[in-house]
């Protein structure tokens, strides 16, 4: 699987949208782009995943280049709730039984 | 739906002594994960039950044994706990429908601590 970097932490005004960036510039064809969060003490939380084409769902949106060596992570309306470790995890669709392989993140802090 | 269960939520372990640390998911979910968390540290896969019946080891399985007991429990063992194992344990769990991503469920977690 491809490595991914990410930076070490950011900080988010309340009510703006949170930008989160990650490179991941060796990805494959068949590899996915996902985003899980962890909020201080609690298990990792799924929140996106796409491959070629930017997706959007209730909890953000993720948009990846065109030559899907890097993609952002977007909180529209950061909430003080979303402060959070971020990770960007690029995983193949099979083959792998799907282990994760996390990094240390992005710390994003929210505030208020 | 309780999602991915763990027990216990906190522990106190003298070196040598031995444990296990239980795990329960009630989604119907086939494969199954143990990770530890070091301070300041991503997740480390310990072992991964991909079915019931199987068992793998991840990247960190020294000093740890897995059981899956029936397609709802995955537990693991430290038969002689060391302080390197001082850590923060997360059970997962996942669907292995065809159409379905890698959305894994994670437990609230153990902190277990070996003096």
């Amino acid at each position: 699987d491809a490595k991914t970097t990410q930076p070490t932490s950011m900080d988010c005004a309340e009510g703006r949208a949170a930008n989160l960036p990650c490179n991941h510039s060796t990805i494959s064809g068949n590899e996915y782009v996902y985003w899980y969060r962890q909020i201080h003490s609690q298990g990792p939380q799924y929140i996106i995943h796409g491959l070629k084409n930017n997706e959007t769902n209730e909890m953000a949106s993720l948009i990846i280049t065109e030559d899907r060596k890097s993609s952002t992570l977007i909180l529209p309306h950061a909430t003080l709730r979303d402060t959070a470790v971020y990770y960007c995890i690029v995983l193949s669709s099979g083959g792998s039984n799907y282990k994760l392989t996390f990094g240390k993140g992005t710390l994003l802090t929210v505030n208020p | 739906n309780a999602g991915v269960t763990q027990t216990p939520k906190f522990q106190v372990l003298k070196t040598g002594q031995s444990m296990t640390l239980q795990c329960a998911q009630d989604m119907n979910h086939n494969s199954m994960y143990w990770y530890r968390q070091d301070p300041g540290m991503g997740l480390r896969l310990i072992y991964y039950s991909a079915s019931e019946g199987t068992t793998d080891k991840g990247e960190v399985p020294n000093g740890y044994n897995v059981s899956r007991l029936n397609k709802r429990e995955f537990s693991l063992r430290l038969e002689s706990a060391a302080p390197s194992q001082t850590s923060v344990y997360f059970c997962a769990s996942r669907d292995r429908g065809m159409f379905t991503y890698n959305e894994q469920f994670f437990g609230p977690g153990t902190r277990l601590t070996v003096l």
